[in-house]
């Protein structure tokens, strides 16, 4: 089955920028490949105890209301989510996700960012 | 404002059928993607599969053999029955709705809060 990479960890302090790396294996590698196909890649927030947020979709597009110190873009097989300004309440979980040509979604493991 | 709410048991016996309904208000059904997502505790996010309000249906390959998404369109709600439970189901499942009308590859939002669904005997 398809899967998708994430760093277990990232950490920074207040005010630095992060990326958070998202590789896809397998068969949906051909999914990051399609640039102008498939750009069905999101990203979610995720606080302890809420439910996920969604803070990135079509790999680089915020939903209304989120910051703009989240941005998103794809390169080959890797798409990345990057954070400036880091906040401490930026501290969560963030999942990445596809949407592959097999008309499924396929999530990330998950990367844990704390702020120091 | 779109709000989702699931409901259900929260204590399932092994080999029986997990059913939850998630209930959409503030917003009508129609015209968007409807999906439900799991996460077990202390683990990342699995999805489960999705239904279009006209009950177009997809499912996680992992999961087809044992899962059905219903949709009620009067009732403005939509329902996951997973079958043949064992103790790796468990996990707080969501239900949530796509970002953009008449797509189902935007992404996931707005969510439920999330209800944790429990297999033991």
């Amino acid at each position: 089955q398809s899967a998708l990479t994430q760093p277990a960890s990232v950490s920074g302090s207040p005010g630095q920028s992060i990326t958070i790396s998202c590789t896809g294996t397998s068969s949906d590698v051909d999914d990051f490949n399609y640039v102008s196909w498939y750009n069905y890649v999101s990203w979610y927030q995720q606080h302890p105890g809420k439910a996920p947020k969604l803070i990135i979709f079509d790999v680089s597009f915020r939903p209304s209301g989120v910051s703009n110190r989240f941005s998103g873009s794809k390169s080959g097989n890797t798409a990345s989510l990057t954070i400036s300004g880091l906040q401490a309440e930026d501290e969560a979980d963030y999942y990445c996700s596809l949407y592959t040509s097999s008309s499924i979604w396929v999530f990330g493991g998950g990367t844990k960012l704390t702020v120091l | 404002q779109v709000q989702l709410q699931e409901s259900g048991p929260g204590l399932v016996k092994p080999s029986e059928t997990l059913s939850l309904t998630c209930i959409v208000s503030g917003g009508s059904i129609n015209n968007y993607y409807w999906s439900w997502i799991r996460q077990p505790p202390g683990k990342g996010l699995e999805w489960i599969g999705y239904i279009y309000y006209n009950g177009i249906t997809d499912y996680n390959p992992s999961l087809m053999s044992r899962v059905t998404i219903s949709v009620d369109t009067s009732k403005n709600q939509f329902s996951l029955n997973l079958t043949s439970v064992t103790a790796a189901d468990t996990a707080v499942y969501y239900c949530a709705r796509d970002y953009n009308t008449f797509r189902e590859s935007t992404g996931f939002d707005p969510w439920g809060h999330g209800t944790l669904v429990t297999v033991s005997s």
